[in-house]
Order: C-alpha cells, then structure tokens, then sequence
C-alpha cells in the first residue's frame, strides 16, 4: 500500500511550456485535490474531484486543468508555465464512506521552479 | 465561508518547554478541525482531528488540542517540546463531514526547539 504518489518530485520549466503533474492513489479514494504551497500561504486549493469524472475547482484554478478519467489517477496540467507558479504541489486524496473518510492523506508533493 | 486563522508564524520555545500553537476559524456550520505537520521537505501528517464527540482530542507525538467552540478556537499543545517537534505545523477547518470535503488552511507556524 503505498498511499498516495506524485511525480516527478523535482522539476524545472521555461515559460511557456507544458506539463502534467502526476497523482496517484492505492486506497480506492473517491475525494482527491491539488494544493500549491507558497511560503507564507498556507495551502490553497486548486482543483478537486469527487469520482471519475467528476471535477471542479477550488480557491486557485486558473492556469491549471485536471481531468479524473480513473479513480487512481488525478493528473494536473499546466498548459503554458508562468512563473507565479512556482510552488510545491501537492496531491491528496480521501474517502467517502468508512471510518477515515474524514482524513486527507497527502502526497510527498513536486517541487516546481518556472523560469 | 470557513477561514483559519493562526497566531504567530513562527514559534520558538525551549526543548522541554510547553509547546502551545493557536488557531481559531469561522464556519458557518458546525466544524471539522485538524492539526497536520510538515517536516522540511516533506509532505503533510495528520497530527490529529475534532470531528464530533469529546472537545478534547489526543494525537500522535504527545500533541493534543481542545475545541471551543465558545472561543472558535481550536489550539494545539505539547507539554514538554523534544528537538524532534521542529516543523511547521498547520490548522485546517472543512465544514462538518458529509458531501464537504474541502479543507481550508491556515497559513502555518513554523516551531523552532531549541536546546
């Protein structure tokens, strides 16, 4: 079980290039997000999913898309990199029905430098 | 909307000294709280969480916290800090369970021990 993935862990992007972030979860999770964390920010939301194609956005979401086509995977692409968004990001996920369905469990997060 | 609120964005106490971290928030509704931890370069650990029941809630690592409502406060404590305790800490509210899944942070408190 190993919780929830992301990768890559580093990376590093012109402006105006593409890429996806990559999540994954083991827990059969219906719930997952992404999370930017800037220093002094907190975490805010930026996009999340409530099932397999189902999803919507949060506090932040502009410059990023998502799609939920597997309950495992929730992937998050930037279409054309700024530098306002270099951050760390970071994936979690929980359930909907059970006993932790009140717990997010987060990834290791990917560190993201836009040039 | 829910929003948190934490005092002091870095804290400094002495190895064995009482460790008290505060957060308060607004929600319209009755809340869920929780308390995760980040160690440097690291993802986040849930340290503990209110949800219903006792206002008093126990976590891992020594740490607990009290809900009031009365306050909106929801503070985190230690009583005795180990060097080991350094990381930034981080107050989280969703709006009771159910269909609300988002979380809403704080924007952290970074514990410093010292020897």
């Amino acid at each position: 079980n190993a919780g929830v993935t992301q990768t890559p862990k580093f990376q590093v992007l012109k402006t105006g290039q593409s890429m996806t972030l990559q999540c994954a979860q083991d827990m059969n999770h219906e719930y997952m997000s992404w999370y930017r964390q800037d220093p002094g920010m907190g975490l805010r939301l930026i996009h999340y999913s409530v099932g397999a194609g189902i999803t919507d956005q949060g506090e932040v979401p502009n410059g990023y898309n998502v799609s939920r086509s597997t309950t495992e995977d929730f992937p998050l692409r930037l279409l054309s990199a700024a530098p306002s968004q270099t951050s760390v990001y970071f994936c979690a996920s929980r359930g909907l029905a059970g006993i932790t369905t009140d717990t997010q469990y987060f990834g290791p997060g990917t560190r993201l430098t836009v040039l | 909307a829910q929003s948190v609120t934490q005092l002091g964005s870095h804290v400094s106490v002495s190895e064995g000294a009482l460790v008290l971290l505060r957060c308060n928030y607004s929600s319209s509704v009755p809340p869920y709280l929780f308390w995760y931890v980040q160690y440097p370069n690291q993802g986040l650990q849930l340290l503990l969480k209110y949800t219903t029941g006792a206002t008093l809630v126990k976590g891992i690592n020594g740490f607990e916290a009290e809900f009031k409502k009365s306050e909106t406060s929801f503070h985190l404590t230690k009583p005795s800090a180990h060097m080991s305790d350094a990381a930034e800490y981080f107050c989280a509210v969703s709006e009771g369970g159910g269909s609300n899944y988002k979380l809403t942070f704080g924007k952290g408190t970074l514990l410093t021990v010292n020897p």
